[in-house]
């Protein structure tokens, strides 16, 4: 079946600018974790959302982060105002919570960069 | 909080070598774990996981053990391959309703095997 799509693949904005990254769960997926994979943090977990509501969004970095998810699937991240070390790979997760399993799939990751 | 520690790489190994990549992790409670891997230009993918105590996972010929008294999770296999080329995560899991299962990761192993 199809896994977790995100989009866009890559994206290269000016300083400043907002940016929206999407990202498509795998269907009947109740969880949906955004993470952030750059150089000089590894890989950290930015939000999770159970449904619609997002439990614990410990890991946005600043009030610039926001995200949503609309009909329990799709989710965008926002990025207002960028600055350039907004840059990296943005992952996105989702997992049948509820089940015994607690594996995460991943989509493919948007590359942001800032310039 | 929870934190994850693996040893740094680059590791550089022969073809049917022995590979060990140490992983030890601090959190509260019994979290699950899990060893994630990264080939060149993929996803993140999940190769192995062990959700209590003493339990070893294993795929691909990979191996790691939940070690409490020790704190650690580390992977091993016997003889490597060109195709285990990649970079290795080690990650857990917190089961707090909270958290949701988010993945704390260390900081990745690159693994590069020559023929």
């Amino acid at each position: 079946g199809a896994g977790v799509s995100q989009s866009p693949s890559n994206k290269v904005t000016e300083k400043g600018k907002d940016v929206e990254l999407r990202c498509d769960p795998i269907s009947g997926h109740t969880a949906l974790y955004w993470y952030r994979q750059s150089l000089g943090q590894g890989l950290e977990f930015l939000i999770y959302f159970q449904g619609n509501s997002a439990p614990d969004k410990s890991g946005l970095p600043s009030d610039r982060f926001s995200a949503e998810r609309t009909g329990g699937s799709v989710s965008t991240l926002t990025i207002q105002r960028t600055q350039q070390e907004d840059s990296a790979v943005y992952l996105c997760a989702s997992s049948p919570l509820g089940s015994n399993s607690y594996e995460q799939y991943f989509g493919p990751g948007t590359r942001l960069t800032v310039t | 909080g929870n934190s994850v520690t693996q040893m740094e790489g680059p590791v550089t190994l022969s073809e049917e070598a022995f590979l060990t990549i140490n992983c030890t992790y601090t959190a509260t409670g019994y979290p699950s774990l899990f060893w994630y891997v990264q080939y060149p230009g993929e996803g993140l993918q999940l190769l192995l996981k062990a959700t209590k105590a003493d339990d070893k996972g294993s795929n691909k010929g990979f191996e790691a053990t939940y070690r409490k008294e020790t704190t650690s999770f580390h992977l091993e296999k016997g003889s490597v391959q060109v195709s285990d080329s990649a970079v290795y995560f080690c990650a857990l899991s917190d089961h707090t309703k909270a958290a949701g299962n988010k993945l704390t990761f260390g900081g990745g192993t690159r693994v590069l095997v020559k023929p």
